[in-house]
Formats: structure tokens, sequence, C-alpha cells
């Protein structure tokens, strides 16, 4: 009965390195959501799966930002080139999906990544 | 594009007394809403939530109440208590997509 998990817990990089976080939803979760919560700020969405592909990439923040999910499970979030204002906690959430009534998310808790 | 918004960054109350959270959207597509809590160092996680069709959901001490007309909703906890201190996030959902938008949360201190 395992929640969403998320790996790494903190991430120190230098500018200019790439970084990927992972996402391990709830078992069955169809729909998986990707958020980043830079400090002193409320939750920005960046991109959210339903299954495998990702009807809604508006919020990716730039071209650097890419996010992929296989097998309807395990989601990375790979930030390239990255830059100082990609410091900030990213969390995943994942829910059971468009095919049932409940739009509740579970959390993970998160990723903090910070660039040097 | 914030199309929800929580203006009060924070709100102090003192403990057995009322705290009201608000919310407001923009999007008229929004049929569902939700409220999270977030402990620092944790995720957020559900707390209620209330379908576009009510105008009321109760939960023990918390209820949530949903005005469309006015694209307002808010969140009350009554009575407060020490322990509900945390950043309350609203959120919202569009009947035609699946994906949430959240606010910028409420920092809520419940004073003992």
């Amino acid at each position: 009965g395992a929640g969403v998990s998320q790996s790494p817990s903190n991430k120190v990089t230098e500018k200019g390195k790439d970084v990927e976080l992972r996402c391990d939803p709830i078992s069955g979760h169809t729909a998986l959501y990707w958020y980043r919560q830079r400090l002193g700020q409320g939750l920005e969405f960046l991109i959210y799966f339903q299954g495998n592909s990702a009807p809604d990439k508006s919020g990716l923040p730039s071209d650097r930002f890419s996010a992929e999910r296989t097998g309807e499970s395990v989601s990375t979030l790979t930030i390239q080139r990255t830059q100082q204002e990609d410091s900030a906690v990213y969390l995943c959430a994942s829910s059971l999906g468009v095919s049932s009534n409940s739009y509740e998310q579970y959390f993970g808790p998160g990723t903090r990544l910070t660039v040097t | 594009d914030q199309q929800v918004k929580q203006n009060s960054p924070s709100l102090s109350v003192q403990e057995g007394r009322i705290s009201i959270l608000n919310c407001d959207y923009t999007n008229s597509m929004f049929d569902y809403f939700l409220w999270y809590k977030k402990y620092p160092a944790e995720g957020p996680t559900f707390l209620i939530s209330i379908s576009s069709i009510k105008d009321k959901n109760e939960d023990g001490r918390f209820t949530v109440f949903l005005n469309k007309s006015a694209k307002h909703l808010s969140l009350h906890i009554v009575p407060s208590q020490p322990g509900d201190s945390a950043v309350y996030f609203c959120a919202a959902r569009a009947y035609n997509n699946n994906d949430m938008r959240f606010g910028a949360g409420t920092r809520l201190t419940v004073k003992p």
C-alpha cells in the first residue's frame, strides 16, 4: 500500500548540468502530475499524463524541461542545462484518472532541487 | 495565467475560533474544487472537495462553501486547532480537462 514516491529526495547540482527526477505513482493510478514549488510561492503546474501520453504540456517553463512516462507507471522529469531559477521543490501526484469520478490527487514528498 | 487565486498569503487565528480561507477562480469551466493541506517538507494531502452542483460540503470541522456566481469558494475550519497550522491550497479542475490548477496557498497559524 505504498503511496507516491519520488527520488532523489534532495539533489544539488551545478548550473548547466542535466538532472532527472523520478516519480513512482500509486499502482493503478492512470493520471500523473508534476508541479514545482519555488521558495515562498504556490504550486506551479508543469505537466500531466493520462496513461503514457501528456495531453497538457502547457506548464513546462521552457524547452529545457521534458517529461516522459512509461508503462502507465514511472515518470521522469528531465531538466537540461539547469539554471539557478530551476531551484525548487518538484512534486509529483497521481490520481485514478478520467475514468474515475475521483479527482483527488495523492502527492509524493517532493524532490528538493538546488542549482548552485 | 493565475486561474486560481488565494489572495491572502497568511492567516492567524486563536485556537477554538473559526478559520476562513478564501479562494477565487476565473475559469468558468472549473467544475470540481478541492482543498489540500501541506505541512513543511511533506507533499500536500487532500482535505475536502466540492462539486459545482453543490454549494456546501461538510466533513467534521471542515466545511467548503462554493459561490458559483461569484466564482468564489471558502474553507471554514471550526473550531480551529494548533494542529491545523499548515499551508492550505485551493485547487480546481475543468470538466473538459483532467489537469488541476492550484492557488498560491494560504499559511494558517492557529495560536494556542
